[in-house]
């Protein structure tokens, strides 16, 4: 059954220091996900991408995020300066389409610790 | 403000018992609700309803939506332990690249 996949799965930072979590979607799937989780908190939607570019942001997705499709595999969530508050569990998404009814599948997550 | 209320937050029944776990909605442009189960990571999908009144069902899982009323439910019959994780409704919305999740609620199956 295909998936999607991503890495690392733990991953232990300094702050102030820039991360890349990194994801592979499922191969016929054309929308693309991040959402993260505080431990505790609800999952909380962060970008959607389509067509290489970025379709929909929240308030969290700021100037210290940024997204990106390098090949035609990978989608890549980059923070450029961790802080303390980064520390979560970041899921990546990905979907067959928006346009009608379908359902997103979620990758295992990176949990990110921020020290 | 657009939001996803579940309730209760946190449940705990013995293996055996029937649950319901409710989920109510105000969000604009609905187009359909989604059911997760959250285990120890990612969260993994159940139900997709976008019509009122019409029972989803998968093996002991069951979920309706009423959309004049803006909520939906979902029943475990006969839990078993394996059931325990926490149950996220999400609000999907026309026009919006981005899933819309509540606080989700734990349940807890004890043998």
């Amino acid at each position: 059954e295909p998936e999607v996949t991503q890495t690392p799965s733990h991953q232990v930072t300094q702050m102030g220091q820039e991360v890349i979590l990194r994801c592979v979607p499922i191969s016929n799937h054309l929308y693309f996900y991040w959402y993260r989780q505080i431990l505790g908190q609800k999952v909380e939607f962060l970008v959607s991408f389509y067509n290489n570019e970025i379709s929909e942001k929240s308030e969290i997705f700021d100037d210290q995020f940024s997204v990106e499709r390098p090949d035609g595999s990978n989608f890549t969530l980059k923070i450029r300066s961790t802080k303390l508050e980064d520390s979560a569990m970041y899921f990546c998404a990905s979907s067959l389409d928006r346009g009608g009814v379908a359902e997103a599948f979620f990758g295992q997550g990176t949990r990110l610790t921020v020290v | 403000e657009d939001k996803v209320v579940q309730s209760p937050l946190s449940l705990v029944v013995h293996e055996g018992d029937t649950v319901t776990l409710n989920c109510s909605y105000e969000v604009t442009n609905f187009r359909s609700l989604l059911w997760y189960k959250q285990e120890k990571k990612a969260p993994t999908f159940l139900f997709m309803l976008t019509s009122s009144g019409i029972e989803k069902k998968s093996g002991r899982l069951s979920s309706i939506l009423d959309k004049k009323e803006l909520f939906s439910i979902l029943n475990i019959t006969a839990t078993q332990t394996g059931d325990s994780a926490v149950y996220l409704c999400d609000v999907d919305q026309t026009g919006a690249n981005n899933l819309f999740f509540g606080t989700g609620t734990r349940l807890t199956v004890i043998p």
